[in-house]
């Protein structure tokens, strides 16, 4: 079954950069794009940005200049980058894949890995 | 980008009480997308493509809507339905989510 979890260092300092990684099974990324999605506590959840099937990306307009989204298919592995971390940047990160019937729904969801940007 | 506005933002109902909560577009969209999220939870996907239920979601909901206005309904409020519920769009990028509907149980 399709399944997402994500992976991330806990505890970030301001001003430093974040690496994530979205590990997946279930499918193949080289088919599939994958998203990341955040919500920061207690607040809504904003796209982020993409890694389509061919490795092509799109981003989050406000987020783009600090943004890297990147994969390994070999090792069915997506990783986000974002630097010049923020305390508003604290949030539960998410990856997440569409469905193949369900139109542009976000389908499946990791469970999400927690950041928080403190020093 | 097409933001989408939720109301109410909080709410609650009685068991077997009637839920209505609205999503509005800031430009028209062709499709709209809801998500059930408890505390501690990732979201969950509830409702495609306007009004079709997702896997495992309880008959008693449902979605319709077109353009710029979009709602989810409960046709009887249940304990377990206590939840925030998040409209999406992907009609143009980026995707974007409503701030979320709030709902409790009385």
């Amino acid at each position: 079954q399709v399944q997402l979890k994500e992976s991330g260092p806990g505890l970030v300092a301001p001003s430093q950069s974040l690496s994530i990684t979205c590990t997946v099974s279930g499918f193949s990324l080289s088919r599939y794009s994958v998203h990341w999605v955040r919500q920061p506590p207690g607040k809504g959840l904003e796209w982020l940005g993409m890694i389509w099937g061919g490795g092509s990306t799109d981003y989050n307009s406000a987020l783009k200049s600090r943004l890297s989204i990147s994969k390994d298919n070999s090792k069915s592995q997506v990783f986000l980058k974002m630097n010049s971390l923020q305390t508003d940047d604290t949030a539960m990160y998410y990856c997440a894949r569409n469905g193949i019937t369900t139109g542009r729904l976000f389908a499946y969801w990791g469970q999400g890995t927690l950041v928080t940007v403190s020093a | 980008q097409i933001v989408l506005t939720q109301s109410p933002a909080l709410m609650s109902a009685s068991p077997g009480e009637k839920v209505t909560m609205t999503c509005s577009a800031s430009s028209s969209v062709s499709y709209m997308y809801w998500y059930q999220q408890k505390p501690r939870s990732s979201p969950k996907p509830w409702i495609y493509l306007t009004s079709n239920l997702a896997s495992g979601v309880p008959a008693r909901f449902s979605g319709s809507g077109s353009g710029t206005s979009y709602s989810l309904t409960i046709s009887s409020m249940e304990a377990e339905d206590a939840a925030t519920y998040y409209c999406q769009q992907w009609s143009s990028n980026p995707p974007t989510f409503g701030g979320g509907t709030k709902l409790e149980i009385k």
